[in-house]
């Protein structure tokens, strides 16, 4: 079956470290998303990519770097300087063709820790 | 500017209908959603609706639109304890990204 694909599901990171964390596909989809979820603030964007070798910012990109090397994967550092980074982070994926209405499919997240 | 507004929370016994309500503000928007997240869990499309309907409706879900005041609601009828989740509204803006609304925490009581 295809789908998105998170990893880890948790994840602890000392303070000072860099960390990144996984997203793979096999939807064959165009475009890939990294959401951050904070209680009561609903979801931010990070980064985003429409084609590979291509990514752009999102509302809080500050902290965070991504790469799309390969269609299927968008991994998502956590850098040494986002001084906040404990949150819940998504990783979302959909077809790039304007007329489709499938909305986005999202993987099942990483919890992310500062200890 | 995009902007999607969500009530945080709402609460209902289990049986009677829930309605979720959401504000946007891109009047370009073509098309809307409605996503549920149970906890610890990503995000499931549970419904969509055009930007020239007024209502769909699929099973125990009804979505209205109106959008000449730019608001949506989704109807769950006979709610159930299964239904307690966060639920987002969101709207395709510009670049094809879906804007997100706060989200609105439904608690269903038995």
């Amino acid at each position: 079956d295809g789908g998105i694909t998170q990893s880890p599901k948790y994840l602890f990171r000392k303070e000072g470290q860099n960390v990144t964390l996984s997203c793979e596909q096999n939807l064959n989809h165009d475009a890939m998303y990294w959401y951050r979820q904070d209680p009561g603030q609903g979801l931010r964007l990070i980064y985003y990519s429409q084609i590979v070798n291509d990514f752009q910012k999102g509302d809080i990109a500050e902290g965070y770097s991504v790469s799309r090397e390969k269609k299927e994967s968008f991994p998502l550092t956590v850098t040494s300087a986002q001084k906040n980074p404990t949150a819940f982070y998504l990783c979302a994926s959909r077809y790039r063709e304007l007329t489709r209405e499938d909305g986005y499919t999202f993987g099942s997240g990483t919890r992310l820790t500062v200890v | 500017g995009e902007d999607v507004e969500q009530s945080l929370f709402l609460s209902v016994r289990e049986g009677d209908s829930s309605v979720i309500n959401c504000t946007y503000t891109d009047s370009s928007s073509t098309y809307l959603y409605w996503y549920k997240q149970e906890p610890g869990a990503g995000l499931q499309l549970l419904t969509y609706i055009f930007s020239n309907m007024d209502m769909k409706q699929d099973q125990r879900l009804t979505v209205l639109l109106n959008k000449k005041d730019k608001h949506l609601s989704l109807r769950i009828a006979d709610t159930q304890t299964g239904d307690s989740a966060i639920y987002f509204c969101a709207e395709k803006g510009r670049f094809q990204k879906l804007v997100f609304g706060t989200g609105t925490r439904l608690l269903v009581s038995p």
